[in-house]
């Protein structure tokens, strides 16, 4: 099955700092998500990005398809930006079954 | 409104006991997924509901036990559950089952198994 890679495992950033995320995958996708798990354990939409960029706020997201990976970046981080970052992606014929990356585990300290 | 709701939030429950997770959506989607989240780990797919048929079932043992009653509640059944079985379950929606379509995650329930 599809591989979902995730880099760096562990993020500790100052509050104001900006970040980069990456989400490598191993085969063509039709999906591409990604989503924030607060420590209440909810997995919040960030992006529904299978290709190309979108921006919301402080957040941005990028997939190049063609070379199989993804970024995350995530501008001024504020303390409520602390939690797991994980991106998941969907291959066709394969039913709609999500496969998660292993996450970003992100502390913003104040 | 992209709510999924989920009870209970939380749930201790002994290995011989049955209990029941609730899950649900009020946004007309069609398609519903029970996942298991383990500390530490990312979630993994347990069950598929299609227009309330189950379309994947990723080997799950019978001890679960998922129903769709109607095309907004999702249920899973829990019986003669073990300690390992402890962890966050969260269900999920979305439009459809095909490839364009964004899933969304209600808040979970976490369950301990003594």
């Amino acid at each position: 099955g599809i591989q979902v890679e995730q880099s760096p495992p562990d993020l500790i950033l100052q509050e104001g700092a900006n970040s980069t995320l990456r989400c490598n995958f191993s085969d063509s996708v039709n999906n591409l998500q990604w989503f924030h798990q607060n420590p209440w354990g909810q997995l919040i939409n960030l992006f529904y990005i299978p290709s190309g960029t979108k921006q919301n706020g402080r957040l941005s997201a990028t997939t190049v398809a063609t070379e199989r990976y993804s970024l995350l970046y995530i501008s001024s981080s504020q303390t409520t930006d602390s939690g797991v970052y994980f991106c998941a992606v969907l291959v066709v014929g394969a039913g709609n079954k999500l496969t998660f990356g292993g996450g970003t585990r992100v502390l913003v300290k104040p | 409104d992209t709510e999924v709701t989920q009870t209970p939030k939380h749930l201790v429950m002994g290995m011989t006991n049955k209990k029941s997770l609730k899950c649900e959506q009020h946004m007309g989607h069609r398609a519903m997924y029970w996942y298991k989240q383990k500390a530490k780990k990312p979630p993994e797919l347990m069950f598929v509901y299609s227009y309330e048929k189950l379309s994947i079932n990723e080997s799950v043992p019978s001890r679960f036990s998922p129903e769709c009653p109607n095309s907004s509640l999702l249920n899973l059944h829990l019986h003669a559950l073990q300690p390992e079985d402890s962890a966050l379950y969260l269900c999920a929606s979305s439009q459809g089952t095909g490839s364009g379509n964004t899933i969304y995650f209600g808040e979970g329930s976490w369950l301990t198994v003594v």
